[in-house]
């Protein structure tokens, strides 16, 4: 039972142009998501984060929304850069602590 | 700044040997998770200590068993190690449970 769904495995985009990863979770009692950013053979790199009472946090180039409703959150990357190629996951966080991941989507950032 | 810190970064067992995995967590971290990442999978979530209690536990198997020491240091023991283990495993540390996680750099165990 995946409870926190990345149902791109991978995108695509041109340098400089906006990146959008998408997020989907069934429990409804998460209350704290978060964007991991990996690299092969590294541990997953914190991003961003976003609690339930909030439908929108901004870091710099990045930004979550959060659609309680509609069980949906998006990390939105502008400007894409080469470097912002990984693989991005979101995990989800209930009060015990525990993250649940998804399944991930691979991005490319084309020169 | 200080990262979480796993050792070692490679290791290589035969079946039913034991393991033993460490991870130092970032100064101040009191709680410590470990995941375990198979090969083309998301990070899941095995168990997790606040304050040297174990404060949740998820899929792991039997053969493994952990502990938080006095210095926030954490251990993962695994034993009679089956070829299905063999996986990155990750450590994280945070300052209470429902604070942001950060991850180490995962220690990738090899089963022959």
């Amino acid at each position: 039972d995946q409870q926190v769904k990345q149902n791109s495995p991978s995108l695509s985009v041109q340098e400089g142009r906006i990146s959008i990863l998408n997020c989907d979770y069934t429990n409804s009692m998460f209350d704290y998501f978060l964007w991991y950013k990996k690299y092969p053979a590294e541990g997953p790199t914190f991003l961003i984060s976003i609690s339930s009472i909030k439908d929108k946090n901004e870091d710099g180039r990045f930004t979550v929304f959060l659609n309680k409703s509609a069980k949906h959150l998006s990390l939105h990357i502008v400007p894409s850069q080469p470097g912002d190629s990984a693989v991005y996951f979101c995990a989800a966080n209930r009060n015990t602590g525990k993250l649940i991941f998804g399944q991930g989507t691979t991005l490319q950032v084309k020169p | 700044a200080a990262g979480v810190i796993q050792s070692p970064r490679h290791l290589i067992k035969e079946k039913r040997e034991t393991a033993t995995l460490k991870c130092y967590p970032i100064p101040r971290h009191d709680t410590v998770y470990w995941y375990q990442q198979g090969p083309g999978q998301d990070p899941q979530f095995l168990i997790s200590f606040y304050e040297k209690m174990q404060s949740d536990k998820g899929s792991i198997p039997d053969r493994f068993s952990a502990q938080q020491f006095s210095d926030y240091h954490s251990e993962l023991n695994m034993s009679s190690l089956e070829l299905g283990d063999s996986a990155l495993y990750f450590c994280a540390s945070s300052w209470g449970s429902q604070e942001t996680q950060y991850f180490g750099p995962g220690t990738r165990l090899l089963v022959l």
